[in-house]
């Protein structure tokens, strides 16, 4: 099974700033990548599918890249409703398997 | 508007079988793959079961193969999760996920229900 590792664990962020989260496969899952934002009590809601394709509905401000073994999702201009849990996960080899999650939370 | 709406989950002992149901609707649900995703309390993201739109392929996680079976019923626009010999670690929220692709046999998801808890506890 390939293991999705995202980092930081948990991201201190001002509102008005720049998200920088990472996940790493281990192994090349080439670009089937897609990243999740879920809020306390809330469904996950897809954001990128293809490691930088963003879903619908999705702001301009949320954008992915990465290909292979190693991705980034970036938040510029953090806004108050962004503040989340954070999940990549890799849908290229069964079976799909999700990272831990990054918590992005008010600094 | 696509909704997807769990139900079935509950209080059950070791051992236990139960059955989860998700209604669907706003989509033609018989042209979509449909999944199971699973959080336990506090915990992360695991995938658990998958299903084609066609029922022609069904997957599972090591972590539950041998005591699940997804199906479907394209006529009542219904998945469900029949769950047999359940362990302490099975308790989770499990949510019902929907494909992105029609007639495409994707495993990520555009679309997901609030989920029904399952609580194996004795």
């Amino acid at each position: 099974e390939i293991v999705m590792t995202q980092s930081p664990a948990t991201l201190s962020v001002s509102p008005g700033g720049r998200a920088t989260l990472s996940c790493r496969a281990s192994q090349s899952v080439s670009s089937n990548l897609a990243w999740y934002q879920q809020k306390p009590g809330q469904a996950p809601r897809l954001l990128i599918y293809g490691a930088s394709t963003r879903a619908t509905g999705i702001p301009a401000r949320f954008s992915g890249s990465g290909s292979g073994t190693e991705f980034t999702l970036t938040i510029s201009s953090l806004q108050s409703e962004d503040f989340a849990v954070y999940y990549c996960q890799q849908y290229n080899n069964w079976p799909s398997t999700f990272g831990q999650g990054t918590k992005v939370e008010i600094k | 508007e696509v909704q997807l709406v769990e139900s079935g989950g509950g209080l059950v002992q070791p051992g236990r079988s139960l059955r989860l149901s998700c209604a669907a609707s706003g989509f033609t649900f018989g042209e979509y793959a449909m999944h199971w995703v699973r959080q336990a309390p506090g915990k992360g993201l695991e995938w658990v079961s998958g299903i084609s739109w066609n029922r022609g392929s069904t997957d599972y996680a090591d972590s539950v193969k041998g005591r699940i079976t997804i199906s479907r019923d394209n006529a009542k626009n219904s998945l469900y999760l029949q769950m047999h010999n359940l362990r302490v670690e099975d308790t989770a929220l499990y949510y019902c996920a929907k494909a992105p692709i029609s007639g495409d046999y994707v495993w990520y998801f555009d679309y997901w229900g609030q989920g029904t808890l399952v609580t194996v506890s004795s």
